[in-house]
């Protein structure tokens, strides 16, 4: 399975200030999904945008697709110190397929 | 919602012993499982799919005699890690698609395996 790229590779901001994360995949998709990853535990789902959306908003989460670059982007604003944790972009093809994951983003931020 | 379990969360072992690691869809069948490989800091790896009642399709690069999957039910998959060296620490993480609802596919909590 081909990896997209995720960048920055790690992200490091104070409480408060806003934190983009983008996310590039190389072929069509179905969907898109963000998790967020605690070190060392499992992943937590945040939020899938479909391909004919463009943008979705959850809580303080804002999620943009642009299925012509073939990118998404994450943002997170009024971080907390809660939010540190690695967050990885997947890719869902159609059909009965696995998720492929991006590089992912160690975001941390500071108090 | 739809639940999958895994089993160990964590696992210590002797360098040369088999792992066993096992995942389970809670209120869903699933024909299909998944299976990733997460080393530290990196992001996961699809290892193999796990095809119930048939031999699992290995990623390129995955040693199917090392890593050992077995769908013998709807709703159980089985990686077993033989003969488990240090090389093989990392986390697996199962995932499931319910197929026959909502298409979703939702992930277990994962295993930790540590070979010392």
């Amino acid at each position: 399975s081909q990896q997209g790229e995720e960048d920055p590779q790690a992200l490091s901001i104070q409480e408060g200030e806003n934190a983009t994360m983008n996310c590039s995949y190389k072929t069509s998709i179905n969907n898109l999904q963000w998790y967020r990853q605690n070190s060392g535990r499992g992943l937590v789902h945040l939020i899938l945008i479909r391909s004919n959306e463009r943008e979705k908003h959850s809580g303080r989460l804002r999620v943009t697709l642009d299925t012509s670059k073939k990118s998404s982007s994450l943002l997170i604003t009024a971080s907390r110190a809660a939010d540190t944790a690695s967050y990885f972009c997947a890719t869902d093809a159609w059909g009965n397929t696995p998720l492929v994951f991006g590089k992912g983003t160690r975001l941390s931020v500071i108090a | 919602g739809a639940v999958v379990s895994q089993h160990p969360s964590r696992v210590i072992c002797k360098s040369g012993t088999s792992v066993k690691i096992e995942c389970r869809s809670l209120d869903f069948q699933a024909t299909t499982m998944f299976w990733y490989r997460q080393f530290p800091k990196k992001s996961l790896m699809l290892m193999a799919t796990s095809n119930e009642g048939s031999k699992a399709t290995y990623e390129q690069g995955v040693e199917k005699d090392k890593f050992l999957i077995n769908h013998a039910s709807l709703t159980l998959s089985t990686l077993t890690v033989t003969s488990a060296h240090p090389e093989d620490s990392s986390f697996y993480i199962c995932s499931a698609r319910d197929a026959e609802g909502t298409g979703e596919l939702f992930f277990g909590e994962g295993s930790r395996l540590t070979v010392l």
